[in-house]
């Protein structure tokens, strides 16, 4: 299906794990994003992607990593997940323009 | 320190009447703004844009205004509807920001049949 799509949708991990959450866009946007949803903060971005082998901190990104060694993949990886990691996270990507198109997201609960 | 405010957390509107979600920004920089709506379970999903060098932009029951001056913009939806019961976040931009946007803390909409 064309689109944006993340997986998995829902994960329960305990702390200290590793976990990476998977984002895969069929457009070829250049830019790809991951946010983090949490109550009273919004949308924060985490880390993003302006191309291929190009990725950058956004305003959050202690204890996370990103890659992007294909254009239409960019996972997120926790390396050692941690209870404040416990978030819905969102996947988006863009072309030239401002506008994002965002993932359904993904809800990672850290026990 | 945020740079995109929305101070109210929640709205509730009867059906047919206007809802007004208001936004505040503090970076000067900005020039570009968007409107995103939010179901629960779903992502974020673009509604409306304007920018810096206009005043108000229109499609159909959805009217941003900005006031760069006051560095405020506002969306206003007529005549709201239940369908439109969603949390609602203002974003912002600049041209050198790398398609980054910065996202307010939103506001949930409750449309009243």
């Amino acid at each position: 299906d064309a689109g944006i799509t993340q997986s998995p949708r829902y994960k329960i991990t305990e702390t200290g794990r590793q976990v990476t959450l998977m984002c895969h866009q069929t457009w070829s946007h250049s830019y790809m994003f991951w946010y983090r949803q949490d109550l009273g903060h919004g949308l924060r971005l985490i880390y993003y992607s302006a191309a291929a082998d190009i990725t950058d901190k956004g305003e959050v990104p202690d204890g996370y990593v990103v890659s992007r060694s294909k254009t239409e993949n960019f996972p997120l990886t926790l390396e050692s997940a941690t209870r404040s990691q416990t978030s819905v996270y969102f996947c988006a990507s863009s072309d030239s323009g401002d506008e994002q198109y965002f993932g359904p997201g993904t809800r990672l609960t850290v026990t | 320190d945020q740079q995109v405010k929305q101070n109210s957390p929640s709205l509730s509107v009867q059906e047919g009447r206007i809802s007004i979600l208001n936004c505040d920004y503090t970076n000067s920089m900005f020039d570009y703004f968007l409107w995103y709506k939010k179901y629960p379970a779903e992502g974020p999903t673009f509604l409306i844009s304007i920018s810096s060098i206009k005043d108000k932009n229109e499609d159909g029951r959805f009217t941003v205004f900005l006031n760069k001056s006051a560095k405020h913009l506002s969306l206003h939806i007529v005549p709201s509807q239940p369908g439109d019961s969603a949390v609602y976040f203002c974003a912002a931009t600049s041209n050198n920001a790398g398609n980054m946007l910065t996202f307010g803390g939103g506001t949930r909409l409750m449309v009243k049949p």
